[in-house]
């Protein structure tokens, strides 16, 4: 079974400042996706990037980023220029290729709480 | 707006009794989840459908049960509640086939059990 590990239950970065959340993951696939999604306060869950396991390039979304080491089976997401909205909770998630399959789940790790210092 | 709309989006109930949380997914969409995240807790799987058939359970408590209808919404049962079971749940959609990977999550229903 894929597990995805957060260790940091929580960050702080100054307003405007780049900050680096960390992410593992454990599988035995070779082709996979990698999220993250962000949890304001109000609860919803928004995705905020997205990575495909086959293609080498990290994925980039306007100030988020991502750095993909798939042999280490690492997926950090930097968020530049930090803002006062992005304070959040942040999950990383991993779901396998199979889109109707019985393991077609996300599997997300603890979370991570980001405050952002104004 | 992610295009799935759950409901109620709060409730508050007693010990012992039986709620129904609704969810209607992305228009499109075939599959459905559900996830529980408690407080401080991380999202925990508790069951997939997709086109009306469950594809897979986690941790799903006996006294909970779900179904999709052939409109493609989704109903969460949670009977005989207990002070533990007060959570937020959400529901997500994706779509079968042609789909970017990732789910589209409801606004969630807060329970609280009393």
């Amino acid at each position: 079974a894929q597990t995805v590990t957060q260790s940091q239950p929580e960050m702080s970065v100054q307003e405007a400042e780049t900050v680096t959340l960390s992410c593992t993951y454990d599988t035995s696939e070779s082709d996979y996706y990698l999220f993250w999604y962000k949890q304001p306060p109000s609860r919803q869950m928004i995705l905020v990037i997205r990575q495909e396991a086959y293609k080498q390039q990290n994925a980039t979304e306007n100030r988020f980023s991502v750095n993909f080491q798939k042999a280490a089976k690492s997926f950090s997401l930097k968020i530049s220029d930090s803002q006062l909205g992005d304070a959040a909770m942040y999950f990383c998630a991993y779901r396998s290729p199979s889109f109707t399959g019985a393991n077609s789940k996300l599997t997300f790790g603890k979370g991570i709480t980001l405050s952002v210092r104004p | 707006d992610s295009g799935v709309t759950q409901t109620p989006k709060h409730l508050i109930t007693a010990t012992g009794q039986r709620v129904t949380l609704r969810c209607s997914p992305r228009s499109g969409d075939l599959s459905v989840y559900w996830y529980q995240q408690s407080l401080d807790q991380g999202l925990q799987f508790l069951i997939h459908y997709y086109n009306g058939e469950e594809r897979a359970k986690g941790n799903i408590l006996e006294r909970f049960s779900a179904q999709q209808f052939p409109d493609l919404h989704s109903e969460l049962n949670l009977s005989s509640l207990e002070l533990g079971d007060s959570a937020l749940y959400f529901c997500a959609s994706s779509v079968g086939t042609l789909t970017t990977g990732e789910l589209f999550f409801g606004e969630g229903s807060r329970l609280t059990v009393l």
